[in-house]
């Protein structure tokens, strides 16, 4: 069974911080990491992913992710947070372990970030 | 590419009436989920389909919902007959196998309204 959490419903951040939105995950294999965006009245836009390899995953608009394989955790981070960061951010993962799973991303409840100006 | 079409954007309905969602996936991709959004329950996977057969529908709520999708380049999602607590977002997702495994693509999302 593969499941996610992201344990803050909310983050707020002054615009020019760095931010950090958390998400710890369990598999029964080896997981498949992504980040999601949702910007209000839109679909998901997907932001990064780790599969394999460098636990440093860069993506979309200066985002990074950390994969913390002891920690069970892919914390999503930024260096200098701007307000259009503003938005909802889902964690999600996928079991490499396959079987009926295969294919199949389960989502966290998702993370409100607010950046204020 | 245009990415993932999803008709229509919004859908107000009356309590009992028969609703149709519609999904046009990206060309090439052969997995296609159907997911609702809604404030108390998050986003949940419904149904998803790889090479347009349904492999899971654990996540449909009752037998009010059906998916199906006759081809590899549409999909439809029915609630028949509609109740207020369908009111949702509605989203379609698409990806593909091989290169970039598992990368889901969503479209914009049906706004559902039940009165």
């Amino acid at each position: 069974a593969q499941s996610v959490a992201q344990p803050e419903d909310q983050v707020n951040v002054a615009e020019g911080n760095p931010l950090t939105v958390k998400c710890t995950y369990s598999v029964s294999g080896n997981p498949y990491l992504f980040w999601y965006v949702q910007y209000p009245n839109r679909g998901l836009q997907f932001l990064l992913k780790y599969i394999t390899g460098d636990n440093l995953v860069k993506g979309s608009y200066g985002f990074e992710a950390e994969f913390n394989k002891s920690q069970t955790s892919f914390h999503l981070k930024k260096p200098s947070a701007l307000v259009s960061d503003s938005a909802l951010y889902f964690c999600a993962v996928r079991d490499d372990a396959g079987g009926t799973s295969y294919g199949k991303l389960t989502f966290g409840q998702g993370t409100i970030l607010t950046v204020h100006p | 590419d245009a990415g993932v079409i999803q008709s229509p954007r919004h859908e107000v309905t009356e309590m009992g009436q028969e609703v149709t969602l519609r999904c046009k996936p990206i060309s090439g991709h052969d997995y296609l989920f159907w997911y609702r959004q809604t404030m108390m329950r998050g986003l949940e996977l419904l149904i998803y389909f790889n090479n347009n057969v349904p492999i899971d529908d654990s996540g449909m709520p009752e037998d009010r919902f059906s998916a199906k999708m006759p081809n590899a380049s549409f999909s439809t999602l029915k609630i028949q007959p509609s109740e207020p607590r369908d009111s949702a977002v509605y989203f379609c997702a698409s990806s593909r196998t091989g290169l970039n495994t598992d990368t889901q693509y969503f479209g914009p999302g049906t706004r559902l309204t039940v009165l």
